[in-house]
């Protein structure tokens, strides 16, 4: 296991659905980003965090909203999704700075928007 | 000129042959070359990385090679094993103003090693 778990590990859910995904590191890193995996698509950054703070949003929808209360755990909010959004979706974490570039993955929450 | 080409889409390799995974980029900013491995159900595992000032770098029956005047970089797994059947990315980071590393993903390759 790489350290970064995800739940849940399966999610399916109607366009008018609220839930939430989570993931946690136990790797002591300062940074978290959420992808999205496509099948035949390059994985998609969505959001950065650094020390808890929102540094990118790579011009996502906001019926996707992200929430990182300290530095590990990381949530992504989901409502009224399209099914366009059914994807993997991909929590990763690093240790920026220092010369560390190694990012670390979690196995991914699979979403199907029915 | 943010993006990592990556090519074939798809591979079958019989066992015990070499597998060749081959991309390529634009942006000369690009410092760092890592290889993931994702096999299904798991997410993208580190598998070997390399950096620009070296041409080659050879982890057991992995190796990067790496051409920077062309721009180029290649997985080679020798003596390719069904173990072996996963999804390749390859990527390229970058150092931001924001003082974090850009990773910019290829769009995997698909490798099917046939006992």
């Amino acid at each position: 296991e790489t350290g970064v778990t995800q739940t849940p590990r399966h999610l399916v859910m109607g366009m008018t659905n609220k839930k939430s995904l989570k993931c946690e590191q136990h790797l002591g890193h300062n940074a978290m980003y959420w992808y999205k995996q496509s099948a035949k698509k390059p994985l998609e950054l969505m959001f950065v965090y650094n020390f808890k703070e929102q540094t990118e949003n790579n011009s996502v929808p906001s019926r996707f909203s992200p929430e990182c209360p300290n530095s590990s755990h990381l949530f992504l909010h989901l409502h009224t999704l399209q099914p366009e959004d059914s994807a993997l979706y991909l929590c990763a974490s690093s240790q920026d700075r220092g010369g560390a570039y190694e990012q670390y993955f979690g196995p991914g929450t699979r979403l199907t928007v029915t | 000129q943010q993006q990592v080409k990556q090519s074939p889409q798809s591979l079958i390799v019989q066992k015990g042959g070499i597998s060749i995974i081959n991309c390529a980029y634009e942006n000369t900013a690009f410092d760092y070359f890592p290889w993931y491995q994702q096999f299904p159900g798991k997410g993208p595992a580190l598998l070997i990385a390399i950096r620009p000032d070296v041409s080659e770098k050879k982890e057991g029956r992995f190796t990067i090679s790496f051409n920077k005047s062309a721009k180029q970089f290649s997985l080679h797994i020798m003596d390719s094993q069904p173990g072996d059947s996963a999804t390749y990315f390859c990527a390229a980071s970058t150092p931001m103003d924001t003082g974090r590393r850009a990773l910019t993903f290829g769009s995997g390759t698909r490798l099917q090693v046939q006992p």
